[in-house]
């Protein structure tokens, strides 16, 4: 069955300051992975997704996530923290059942990010 | 383009009146729709999803169902509210293809008091 970890709940950076957001997932053959940012009382806005092409995968907002299949590990990075970057980001796998297919979430993490 | 869009925004209930909420979506046929829920604290849980019209799948059972009466078109409801119905609504889309995105609504605050 697919999976994902998100290693932690809450991250605070200061502003200006690298960004690095873990996932870990599991998955019995090579997934589809995405990462979804939240601003309170929003829906959900994709970020990036995987499907197996570049391991370094560019979204937006200046936001990458680098696929790296030894470690089982998709984790969110920006270079340089903005203020409105403050949200709850989502990690997400795409699991295959009986011939349909779901996402998979994570718990979240709630980016705080400091003046 | 394609959007979707959810109504009520926001919408506070008394336990055990009825529910109905609204998802559209525009710029695109016969789409895959989905209803989550998300819990104060806690992730997205899937309730339905759809892959046309008068074709609902449950993912857990509770006192909510999911209509489809249009190809764009998907509702929540509920006969008789509960507390533990409160939460976010997310409605989202997809296109008929493996691994495809799905877009999300801007969500349904629902208050159940």
């Amino acid at each position: 069955a697919q999976s994902v970890t998100q290693l932690d709940s809450h991250v605070s950076v200061s502003e200006g300051t690298p960004v690095l957001l873990r996932c870990n997932y599991s998955s019995s053959y090579s997934p589809s992975l995405f990462w979804y940012v939240q601003h309170p009382n929003k829906g959900l806005q994709l970020l990036l997704k995987y499907t197996s092409a570049a391991t370094l995968v560019k979204g937006i907002n200046g936001f990458e996530a680098e696929f790296k299949k030894s470690e089982t590990s998709f984790h969110l990075t920006k270079p340089s923290a903005h203020m409105s970057d403050a949200a709850e980001y989502f990690c997400v796998v795409i699991s295959h059942y009986s011939g349909t297919y779901k996402y998979i979430f994570g718990t979240g993490t709630r980016l705080k990010v400091l003046a | 383009s394609q959007t979707i869009h959810q109504w009520p925004a926001t919408l506070v209930q008394p336990v055990g009146s009825p529910l109905s909420l609204e998802c559209t979506v525009e710029g695109t046929s016969n789409p895959n729709l989905y209803w989550y829920r998300q819990a104060a604290g806690r992730g997205l849980q899937l309730l339905f999803y759809s892959v046309g019209i008068g074709q609902i799948s449950s993912e857990v059972p509770q006192n909510l169902s999911a209509s489809r009466p249009q190809d764009r078109q998907f509702i929540l409801s509920s006969k008789k509210l509960l507390l533990s119905d409160s939460g976010f609504y997310l409605c989202a889309w997809s296109r008929h293809r493996v691994d495809e995105t799905q877009y999300f609504g801007p969500g349904t605050r629902l208050l159940v008091l």
